[in-house]
């Protein structure tokens, strides 16, 4: 059971590149959360998505997009990578049964703006 | 912003030793979740306590909820090198799942 899993692991892109990170779970779970973790600073909401073709804007939602085309994978992407975009980025996934809403992690994307 | 504070930013134990870390929150919570991070992972969690409990244990984990000073606390005992780690408090309040997490406790165990 692979549980939560981000693909890149790491990338380096240079100010104005686009990329798209993607995290597939395989847990059947409604929510899905992607995050920027910044040192000294905890996990940052940047999208979250409730359901398949739904998605809001979490707390630093600037600067990035998101898609949820399909009920297992949530889309992260950087349209004009900038260097404050300089982060490690963790997916998550959880479930709306039994009212616990506990996120199960992917490994995370390090990704380093130049 | 940041809805758990968490203290001591770091600690360092001696293997055997027991280690406490301290969250505060503002807001009403409908719970309250501790995750453990090992270093250049993911967050796994550790325990969850609902706003209507005092106290949880889990193996050598201890969880203590104290709703009205919003304040919660991680009690490790008889802590292991493989204890080494961040530890973040997460607060759910309820809103489409979302949590909010601290800053994190840096743990040390030494051998």
């Amino acid at each position: 059971n692979a549980g939560v899993t981000q693909t890149p692991k790491f990338r380096v892109l240079k100010t104005g590149q686009s990329m798209t990170l993607l995290c597939a779970q395989d847990m059947n779970h409604e929510y899905m959360y992607w995050y920027r973790q910044d040192p000294g600073m905890g996990l940052r909401l940047i999208h979250y998505s409730v359901g398949e073709g739904t998605t809001a804007k979490g707390e630093v939602p600037d600067g990035y997009n998101v898609s949820r085309l399909k009920k297992q994978n949530f889309l992260l992407g950087l349209e004009s990578a900038a260097p404050s975009q300089t982060s490690v980025y963790f997916c998550a996934s959880s479930s709306v049964l039994l009212a616990k809403n506990i996120q199960y992690f992917g490994a995370g994307t390090r990704l380093s703006v130049l | 912003s940041q809805q758990g504070e968490e203290d001591p930013q770091a600690l360092s134990i001696q293997e055997g030793e027991n280690a406490t870390m301290n969250c505060s929150y503002k807001t009403s919570i409908n719970n309250l979740q501790w995750y453990r991070q090992n270093s250049g992972r993911g967050l796994v969690h550790l325990i969850l306590i609902r706003s209507n409990e005092r106290e949880k244990h889990s193996g050598r984990l201890r969880v203590t909820l104290d709703t009205s000073k919003k304040s919660s606390s991680l009690l490790i005992t008889a802590s292991r090198a493989a204890d080494t780690a961040s530890y973040f408090c997460a607060t759910d309040a309820g809103s489409w799942g979302k949590l909010q997490f601290g800053a994190g406790t840096q743990v040390v165990v030494t051998p």
